[in-house]
């Protein structure tokens, strides 16, 4: 069974630079599209961005000027970098497997709560 | 930038039919998925594809997309089904997600 799992700090001042990495167990990250969801507590789910096992990444128009997504093949690693964050950015934030658009995300990490605060 | 619309919530009485609607814009010609996510859980995944369930799904949940709308239908509805519920489709390189419906079942 596909398991996927957040990583990184559960604070971050405003300004600074969120960084999570999802490390995927049992399972090749190879021939999937590898997802960032976020929900901000009591909202609805937004979309971050995702990447293919190629390294072909796709971002959310509003947050495509902050975001970077990477992934590592050999680590079984992909990751998530937010830049100049604000409180608004304080979320919970998931990782997720899709095989293709369409077919949704049939696997999701337990989710990291963020909180941007100093 | 592309909605896709939901009602906020839903009431359903045990052993009957909750439909659960997502409008946008011409939604009928792009794949819906619906997830169903319970308090402090990650979402799961219950209709990919418009109408397609995933292995392990109950054959209780069912899709729909035509038109403008794509509608989750839930026959039978049981306890264990209250929850927040999510339609998610793509609008060229961006994917969107519904603004979430809270089904009751009471």
């Amino acid at each position: 069974q596909v398991q996927l799992e957040e990583s990184g700090p559960g604070r971050v001042k405003p300004s600074e630079t969120l960084s999570l990495t999802c490390t995927v167990s049992d399972a090749s990250i190879s021939n999937y599209n590898w997802y960032w969801i976020r929900q901000p507590p009591g909202k609805g789910l937004e979309w971050i961005g995702d990447i293919s096992y190629i390294g072909i990444s796709n971002y959310s128009p509003s947050l495509k000027s902050r975001v970077t997504i990477s992934i590592d093949a050999s680590r079984n690693q992909f990751s998530l970098k937010l830049i100049s964050v604000t409180a608004a950015d304080t979320a919970m934030y998931y990782c997720a497997r899709a095989y293709s658009r369409g077919w949704g995300c049939d696997h999701w990490g337990l989710g990291t709560l963020v909180t941007v605060s100093s | 930038s592309y909605e896709l619309t939901q009602p906020p919530s839903v009431s359903v009485s045990p052993g009957q039919t909750a439909r659960i609607t997502c409008s946008g814009d011409k939604l009928g010609d792009k794949y819906a998925c619906w997830y169903q996510q319970k308090p402090g859980q990650s979402p799961v995944l219950v209709i990919y594809q418009d109408n397609k369930r995933p292995s392990g799904i109950p054959e209780r949940f069912s899709g729909s997309n035509s038109g403008n709308t794509a509608t989750l239908t839930i026959s039978g509805a049981q306890a264990l089904d209250e929850a927040d519920y999510y339609c998610q489709a793509w609008d060229t390189n961006t994917a969107f997600f519904g603004t979430g419906t809270k089904v009751t079942v009471l």
